[in-house]
This record gives C-alpha cells, structure tokens and sequence, in this order.
C-alpha cells in the first residue's frame, strides 16, 4: 500500500500568506495524485488532480506540483475562505489512500 | 448539475448490518466508476471501496479493513450505488460518502454524507 505523509499537520497563518503543503509517499508512483479542501461539516472538494491540474472553478491562487514521491500543494495569498483541512490522495494503485490532513487555521 | 444523495445512515449494534443508498443524476451514471469514502468523528478521510464503470464489468475494489464485510453494488437503471455493510464494529462508526470518481482525476463530486454510528 502507498502511504502518504502530510506535513504539517497543522498550520497557522494569515490571510494573504503564502502557504505550503507537502505530502510525501511511501514509494514512487505516476503523478496520480489529488488534494481536496475540507471545512468543518461538510463534504471534500477536488482542488487539483494528476498533481498539478486545476480542477474546474477552483481559483488560480491554488496550484499543485511534484513528482515521484514529494507532492506540494501552494496557496499564493491565502484568503479567509481557505482556512480549512487539506488532504492528498494517491490514484495510482488500490486501496486509494489519503494522507492524514492539514488544517490550516487563522493565526 | 451533478447531484449525489444518499440515505440509509442510523444507528446500529455492533455485528448488525446497514445498508447505505446513493442516488445520482445529472450525468451518466452507467458511465463512472463510483466510489464509497468515510470519514470517523474527528478523523481523517479514509476510502472504502470503488464501483467500476459498466464498460469495466462493474468490478469493485476494497480497502483492508472493510473487505469481506461490505459490498459495492450498483443498479445503472436506477442510477444508484449501494453499500451494504455487515458484522459492523465501533470502529466502522463515521459519516460515509459516496462520490463519482474520475479515473486517475480523483472524486469530483460528492454527496452531503450520512453518519452512521455502530454501538450497543
């Protein structure tokens, strides 16, 4: 199985920050990978797929990037509707996995 | 417009059994893989199962720690997915979703998910 590692696992910033999340895996695969945003109570959403592709409607301040077995996920200038929990999730290889989380929080 | 609503969460003994319903429209059902993700209170994200497309003779797939306790079926003429779910444990208590999953793009839709809690 293809573990996925998130760090950190919490953050705390402010609006207009530049914000970084790594996710790492257990061993090497395609660039299957996405992220989702989670706020509290309701469902994910698909940011960014194959690891750098931006899903339909999601602003351009969110950009995907990596390879192999470090993956990054990039907020440019954090805005108040960002403050929320990020998750990766490998597609490359069943059973899918999801990394542990990241909640990003209002400094 | 994509929707996904499901029903079926409750309470339930441990060793009983539930059985969760996802009705789709919007799109064509009979055409997407389909995929079950829970989600324990507090917890991270963790995937169930998956659904093949009609095209890949509607296989399915399973995580560890569900495998040989749920089953993934479909019925395209009703547009739903179902998760039947047996010899429930505790630890099977969460908010289940069902979402349609892209093949290699990730779940692009999900549905509001239905709590279900496994206790005595």
């Amino acid at each position: 199985d293809i573990q996925l590692t998130q760090s950190p696992s919490f953050l705390s910033a402010s609006v207009g920050d530049r914000v970084t999340i790594t996710c790492r895996a257990s061993q090497d695969f395609r660039s299957y990978l996405a992220w989702y945003q989670q706020k509290p109570g309701k469902a994910p959403k698909l940011l960014i797929y194959a690891a750098s592709t931006l899903q339909s409607g999601v602003p351009s301040r969110f950009s995907g990037s990596g390879s192999g077995t470090e993956f990054t996920l990039t907020i440019s200038s954090l805005q108040p509707e960002d403050f929320a929990t990020y998750y990766c999730q490998q597609l490359n290889s069943y059973p899918l996995t999801f990394g542990g989380g990241t909640k990003v929080e209002i400094k | 417009e994509v929707q996904l609503v499901e029903s079926g969460g409750g309470l339930v003994q441990p060793g009983g059994s539930l059985r969760l319903s996802c009705a789709a429209s919007g799109f064509t059902f009979s055409d997407h893989y389909m995929d079950w993700v829970r989600q324990a209170p507090g917890k991270g994200l963790e995937w169930v199962g998956r659904s093949r497309n009609k095209a890949n003779s509607y296989t399915t797939e399973y995580a560890a720690s569900v495998k040989g306790r749920f089953t993934i079926s479909r019925d395209d003429s009703k547009d739903s997915l179902y998760l039947q779910m047996s010899s429930l444990k505790t630890e099977d208590t969460a908010v289940y979703y069902c979402a349609r999953g892209l093949v290699f793009k990730g779940f692009d839709h999900w549905d509001q998910g239905t709590l279900v809690t496994v206790s005595s």
